[in-house]
C-alpha cells in the first residue's frame, strides 16, 4: 500500500505570497494531521481533520488554514507569508480509531 | 499543558552496541500514548514503537524497546545491537487525544 505522499517536494515563495500544500493519506485512514517543522526542532501541530471537519487546532495564527475533501486528501493553506515561516512542512494521516500517525515525507518551504 | 524533554540533543554509540535515548514527559491526563519517531536525514519520520500508558509491560520491536516508568513520567527508549542504518534524529511524542506533542529530539551517531 502506498503511504502518505505530499506535494511539492520543494517550494521557494516570497514574503507575503500565498501557497498551498497538498497532501494524500493513506488508504483506508480519515484523518489528515498536519505538522510545522522548523530546523532543528520537533514538530508543532497545526491542525487534525477528521470526515472533513477540523477536529484539532495548535497555536498558529489565522494565515494558516486547511481543508479535507471526500477523498480525505486535504490542502494546507498559508496566506501573507512571513520568513518565519521557512519550516518543513509534515503531514500525518491515522485511523479515526488509532493514536498512530504515519507521516509523509514532507514538504520544504523556503520564504525569501 | 503537556510537555516533552529530551535532556539529550547528540549521542553516540558504536556498532553493535547498546545505547539508550531518555525521554521524560509531563501531562495531567490519565489516558495518553508515547511514541518514539525516526527522522533519517531524508527527513521521513518513521513511527519506531509505541507505548499505551494503560499498559505496564514496556513495548518491544525487534531491536528496539521501551523502558516506561509511569509514575516517574519517563519514557526512554533502548537500541540493541546498533546498525549504521539507526543514525538518524529521535523523537519522543506524547498524545492525549489528536495533536502530537514532540521533544527537541535526540541527534544519534552511529560509529562502525
Amino acid at each position: 500500500d502506498a503511504g502518505v505522499t505530499q506535494s511539492p517536494t520543494h517550494l521557494i515563495k516570497t514574503r507575503g505570497q500565498h501557497v498551498t500544500l497538498r497532501c494524500s493519506p493513506i488508504s483506508g485512514h480519515k484523518s489528515v494531521s498536519w505538522y510545522q517543522q522548523v530546523l532543528g526542532q520537533g514538530p508543532q501541530f497545526i491542525f487534525q481533520y477528521y470526515e472533513k471537519e477540523e477536529r484539532g487546532r495548535g497555536n498558529f495564527p489565522d494565515r494558516f488554514s486547511a481543508r479535507q475533501f471526500p477523498n480525505y486528501s486535504s490542502e494546507l493553506n498559508v496566506n501573507a507569508l512571513l520568513l518565519g515561516d521557512s519550516a518543513l512542512y509534515l503531514c500525518a494521516s491515522s485511523t479515526p480509531t488509532g493514536y498512530e500517525q504515519y507521516f509523509g515525507p514532507g514538504t520544504r518551504l523556503t520564504v525569501t | 499543558a503537556q510537555t516533552v524533554t529530551q535532556s539529550q540533543p547528540e549521542m553516540s554509540v558504536q556498532e553493535a552496541e547498546t545505547v539508550t535515548l531518555s525521554c521524560t514527559y509531563d501531562t495531567s491526563e490519565s489516558d495518553y500514548y508515547l511514541f518514539w519517531y525516526k527522522q533519517p536525514p531524508s527527513r521521513q519520520m518513521i513511527l519506531v514503537i509505541r507505548q499505551e500508558a494503560y499498559k505496564q509491560q514496556n513495548a518491544t520491536e525487534n531491536r528496539f524497546s521501551v523502558n516506561f516508568q509511569k509514575a516517574a513520567k519517563s519514557f526512554s527508549l533502548k537500541i540493541s545491537d546498533s546498525q549504521l542504518g539507526d543514525a538518524a534524529m529521535y523523537f519522543c511524542a506524547l498524545t492525549t487525544g489528536y495533536a502530537l506533542n514532540f521533544g527537541k529530539g535526540t541527534s544519534l551517531l552511529v560509529t562502525p
